[in-house]
């Protein structure tokens, strides 16, 4: 099984500064990673896919990068409807796993 | 617009089983796959099981092959899980996810879940 690694757990910004969450696998995928963002009682939603295309109605401050075992989310300026757990996903080999989540706090 | 609605959910002792369903609507549910994934209180996402478009191909997380069965009713535009022989573990929301537009095995959009609590 591929382990997905998100670093780090948790990150304190301040509106208007920039976020970088980090996602290492354990194995290459190519570029066969997700991310997705989850706000307390609601049901995660799908911002990247397939590492750096957005998907449908996900703002521009939202991109992704990587490639093979390293992977990147960056919100370039944090709005406060941003601050949630981010979860990378990856679908190079079953079972899909997702990384232990990353928490962007508000600082 | 696309809709996903889980049901079935509730208080059930280890051991017991429950029939999970997920009813869609606003999309072709014939010819996209399906999938459930977990999250036990305060904790990450599980992914669960896959079900293929035609029901030909299932695929399941270690934690639960052999306890649980993803089945679906192309007629009635609804996927199952049925989950037995629950351990305290299974404890979690359950929710059920669209194969995406954009390539297989992206979850887009999602349901807004139903608790499984397993306990005696």
């Amino acid at each position: 099984e591929i382990v997905l690694t998100q670093s780090p757990a948790t990150l304190s910004l301040s509106p208007g500064e920039r976020a970088t969450l980090s996602c290492r696998a354990s194995q290459n995928l190519r570029t066969y990673l997700a991310w997705y963002q989850q706000k307390p009682g609601q049901a995660p939603r799908l911002l990247i896919y397939d590492t750096s295309n957005r998907a449908s109605g996900i703002p521009a401050r939202f991109s992704g990068s990587g490639s093979g075992a390293d992977f990147t989310l960056t919100i370039s300026s944090l709005e406060p409807e941003d601050f949630a757990v981010y979860y990378c996903q990856q679908r190079s080999l079953w079972p899909l796993t997702f990384g232990g989540g990353t928490k962007v706090e508000i600082k | 617009q696309v809709q996903l609605e889980e049901s079935g959910g509730g208080v059930v002792q280890p051991g017991g089983s429950l029939t999970l369903s997920c009813a869609t609507s606003g999309f072709t549910f014939r010819t996209s796959g399906m999938h459930w994934v977990r999250q036990a209180p305060g904790k990450g996402l599980e992914w669960v099981a896959f079900i293929r478009y035609d029901g030909s191909t299932e695929h399941y997380a270690d934690s639960v092959k052999g306890r649980f069965t993803v089945s679906r009713d192309n007629s009635k535009s609804t996927v199952y899980l049925q989950v037995s022989n629950l351990r305290p573990e299974d404890t979690a929301v359950y929710f059920c996810a669209k194969d995406s537009n954009y390539s297989p095995n992206w979850f887009d959009p999602w349901g807004q879940g139903t608790l499984v609590t397993v306990s005696s």
